[in-house]
């Protein structure tokens, strides 16, 4: 089974450009959902797809960030303009949603953001 | 805000050691889960414990759920160099079906 793909994996831009990520869940993933990690830290939930639907997006900064999943198979994840505290890596993971009252999430290798 | 929070931040052993890593987590849960993230990689699930489990044993993976306390532990036995990894739990809240990560714990395993 292919896993969650990720890009790109690293991205250097400077602050007030645009970037954006991409990902590609695992083959009938329902739920997709896109994390932040800033270094030394947890990952941090930005927003969370039911097919092609939002979820929850309470934790993503509507300002400068934005999401979409067209079709409900790809997203992606764009931020403009960046700021130096958005560098971080960026997680995508998917989930066949809950099964027997648990969700277990598959995730991507991140994309690596460094705003200078 | 951050549900789980780990302790140790770290952990240094040696291989053939023990090591235990602890998560404390504030509000109801459905079930927690614990996550290793290598270096440079993406969270790969490790194990999960449901809310009315109190223990749970995958291989050399021990994890101990106690509700009262709202509190996790997660034992790995005779740790190997390729444990060395960063590990963070997982809550599944009752109020909002997502997961929320802790802060994580950074195992080192010296050879």
């Amino acid at each position: 089974e292919a896993g969650v793909a990720q890009s790109p994996r690293y991205k250097i831009i400077e602050k007030r450009q645009s970037v954006a990520f991409w990902c590609n869940p695992i083959s009938g993933h329902a739920t997709l959902y896109w994390y932040q990690q800033i270094l030394g830290q947890g990952p941090k939930l930005l927003i969370q797809f039911q097919n092609n639907g939002v979820v929850d997006d309470s934790q993503l900064p509507k300002d400068r960030f934005s999401a979409e999943r067209l079709k409900g198979v790809d997203s992606t994840l764009k931020i403009q303009p960046a700021k130096l505290e958005d560098s971080a890596v960026y997680l995508c993971a998917s989930s066949l949603g809950v099964i027997s009252g648990a969700n277990v999430l598959t995730f991507g290798a991140g994309s690596r953001l460094t705003v200078l | 805000s951050q549900q789980g929070e780990e302790d140790p931040q770290a952990l240094s052993i040696q291989e053939g050691e023990n090591a235990t890593m602890n998560c404390s987590y504030k509000t109801s849960i459905n079930n927690l889960q614990w996550y290793r993230q290598n270096s440079g990689r993406g969270l790969v699930h490790l194990i999960l414990i449901r809310s009315n489990e109190r223990e749970k044993h995958s291989g050399r993976l021990r994890v101990t759920l106690d509700t009262s306390k709202k509190s996790s532990s997660l034992l790995i036995t005779a740790s190997r160099a390729a444990d060395t990894a960063s590990y963070f739990c997982a809550t599944d809240a009752l109020s909002a079906r997502q997961l929320t990560f802790g802060s994580g714990t950074q195992l080192t395993v010296l050879p």
